[in-house]
Order: structure tokens, then C-alpha cells, then sequence
């Protein structure tokens, strides 16, 4: 069964530019996650999706931040602009439904510079 | 606010011993427990889990205990072997829904 697939697994942008995150959940997997992972901290749940309709966005920050999952399957993040602060690891998650284990992608790596 | 935290941000032992690494929780919503492990470039996979119902869950080399009373949760890893060494985070999930509050981590390094 092939895995939570991300892209891309590093990107270094100058401040104020903007980025976008690919994830593809494990095949069948309802629910979709984001996290952030700022170096010496856990991952922490930016947002949560169940099919394409947003569960849990309470700790994004949309004023820069966007996530969507169009047609229930990919999604994309976006970050515009970047400030240093977002400086981390963004992982993807993904399970059967909201109260299933929940299997992580490899997470890609932004530095903003 | 941090609601999971484990004080320890590494943990040293040697090959063949007891590993045991903690972590401690504020909010007395939580239910259900779970520990990830994760490697160097790699995204955290889930180890092991425990219901608030229980205070232990074992698991081969694996075994999580639960302290509700004190609120607090401990991995046992015996016997410690070199290719357990990773990071560990805890996790905790509230009865309201799915979202899980990860602790800082802990680096355990198995020596052989």
C-alpha cells in the first residue's frame, strides 16, 4: 500500500515570497491533515479535512496561510506571503476517518530566508 | 500553553536495557494516548496507544503506561535495541475529536 506522498521534500524562499505544498493521502483515506513543525517542537495541526470540507482551522493563520483539497483527494497549502517565522517541517496525514490511526508523509522542509 | 510536555529532550542507554521515556499532560479531556516514533527525514509512525479506560498496553517490546491520577504516561521499551533509536513523541487526543496534541519529543539513542 503505497504511502502519504509529499512534494516538494525541501524549498528555500526569500521572506515575503510565497509557496505551495503538495500532499496526496494514502488511497481511501477520508481524512486529511496538516501539520507544522517548528524546529524542537512537536507537529502541530494546522488544519483538518474530512473529504474536501474543512473540520479544524482554529490554529491556521489565514491571513497568510490557505489550505484546500479539491474533489476530496489532494490537497495543496499555501503559504503568502512567507515570513521567517514559517521556517519548518509542514507534514501531511492522513487516515481512514477522523478517529483512525493517522499515517504522516515525509514533510517538506521550508526555509525562509 | 502547553498541554502535552516531555521534560526530557534526549535519553541515552544502552543496548539490551530498559528504555523508558515520560510524558506528562494538563488537560483532563484527553482520552486516548499515543506515542510515535519518528527518524531523520522520515514522518512520525505510530508505535503504540492507550484508552483513558486503561493503564497499560503492551505490545511486544512495547508497553505504555497510564497514571490518570497524576497525568501522566511512560513508554517502556525493553529490550532497547540500536535501531529504536529515534525520536519519540507523545501524543493526546480529547473526546471532542480527532485533533492530537503533540508533546516536544524526546531523542532516545540506543548505544550498542
Amino acid at each position: 500500500e503505497a504511502g502519504v506522498a509529499q512534494s516538494p521534500r525541501y524549498k528555500i524562499i526569500e521572506k515575503r515570497q510565497s509557496v505551495a505544498f503538495w500532499c496526496n493521502p494514502i488511497s481511501g483515506h477520508a481524512t486529511l491533515y496538516w501539520y507544522q513543525q517548528i524546529l524542537g517542537q512537536g507537529p502541530k495541526l494546522l488544519i483538518q479535512f474530512q473529504n474536501n470540507g474543512v473540520v479544524d482551522d482554529s490554529q491556521l493563520p489565514k491571513d497568510r496561510f490557505s489550505a484546500e483539497r479539491l474533489k476530496g483527494v489532494d490537497s495543496t497549502l499555501k503559504i503568502q506571503p512567507a515570513k521567517l517565522e514559517d521556517s519548518a517541517v509542514y507534514l501531511c496525514a492522513s487516515s481512514l476517518t477522523h478517529h483512525n490511526e493517522q499515517y504522516f508523509g515525509p514533510g517538506t522542509r521550508l526555509t525562509v530566508t | 500553553d502547553q498541554q502535552v510536555k516531555q521534560n526530557s529532550p534526549s535519553l541515552s542507554v544502552q543496548e539490551g536495557r530498559i528504555s523508558i521515556l515520560n510524558c506528562d499532560y494538563t488537560n483532563s479531556m484527553f482520552d486516548y494516548f499515543l506515542w510515535y516514533k519518528k527518524y531523520p527525514a522520515e514522518g512520525p509512525t505510530f508505535l503504540i496507544s492507550i484508552s483513558s479506560i486503561k493503564d497499560k498496553n503492551e505490545d511486544g517490546r512495547f508497553t505504555v503506561f497510564l497514571n490518570k491520577s497524576a497525568k501522566h504516561l511512560s513508554l517502556h521499551i525493553v529490550p532497547s535495541q540500536p535501531g529504536d533509536s529515534a525520536v519519540y513523541f507523545c501524543a493526546a487526543r480529547g473526546t471532542s475529536g480527532s485533533r492530537l496534541t503533540f508533546g516536544e519529543g524526546t531523542q532516545l539513542t540506543v548505544n550498542p
